[in-house]
């Protein structure tokens, strides 16, 4: 079984629509991300979370939220879609830094179309 | 499956040869490194990490060789596969820790 998953895989929306991406970790890692990829630019970060209670905007936030609802989930909504969020979406989780590697675990991402 | 990069740099290596990959980091500050592939339709997976004590670390057919004075990441892949072609992303924690910088990746196509 996978360890981060995301759903849904494929959304195809549409201009102005709201949509949540969702991502759920079976690792127990207390620190979560989200990233968004686009052809040529790779993997840019939009929020991440150290803790529940931990929310913090990466360096493309503008037009996403995001909700910690527990340790293990970690959704990304869009409140207003734009034809320029279409990419694929990527979620990510890590253990507490020095506890070991800073590597990040990666779900299998979302493509997002907006048209 | 999924385009990840359309406009990658592309290295094409001939099964059996050594890979090299490259990547240039930006921040000084940085102090621990990790080497990424991802294949077509999928997250990327861990391949290595480094941290900036070290000049050079090793894993199972895996090398990275870390250049602090001149900001200079390498990755060096023996007897590569065809299981290796992938897009390969180098990536800096550049401060808070555990938050990751990524370049812009490297497509690696091995031909047979």
């Amino acid at each position: 079984d996978a360890d981060v998953t995301q759903t849904p895989r494929n959304r195809i929306t549409k201009t102005g629509k709201r949509i949540m991406l969702e991502c759920s970790q079976t690792k127990g890692h207390d620190r979560m991300y989200w990233y968004r990829q686009d052809p040529g630019l790779g993997l840019r970060l939009i929020y991440y979370s150290f803790d529940v209670k931990d929310i913090n905007k990466g360096e493309i936030s503008d037009g996403y939220s995001v909700s910690r609802q527990a340790q293990a989930k970690f959704s990304l909504s869009l409140e207003s879609a734009i034809p320029n969020q279409t990419a694929l979406y990527f979620c990510a989780t890590s253990a507490v830094a020095g506890e070991g590697s800073d590597e990040q675990f990666f779900g299998p991402g979302t493509r997002l179309t907006v048209l | 499956g999924e385009s990840v990069g359309l406009h990658l740099p592309t290295l094409s290596v001939q099964e059996g040869d050594n890979s090299i990959i490259n990547c240039a980091y930006s921040n000084s500050a940085s102090d621990y490194f990790i080497w990424y592939k991802q294949e077509s339709g999928k997250g990327p997976q861990f391949i290595i990490d480094i941290r900036s004590n070290m000049d050079k670390r090793q894993g199972q057919r895996v090398t990275v060789l870390l250049n602090k004075t001149v900001k200079h990441l390498s990755l060096q892949i023996a007897a590569t596969q065809p299981g290796d072609s992938a897009v390969y992303f180098c990536a800096e924690n550049t401060g808070t820790a555990s938050k990751l910088t990524f370049g812009t990746g490297t497509r690696l196509q091995v031909t047979l």
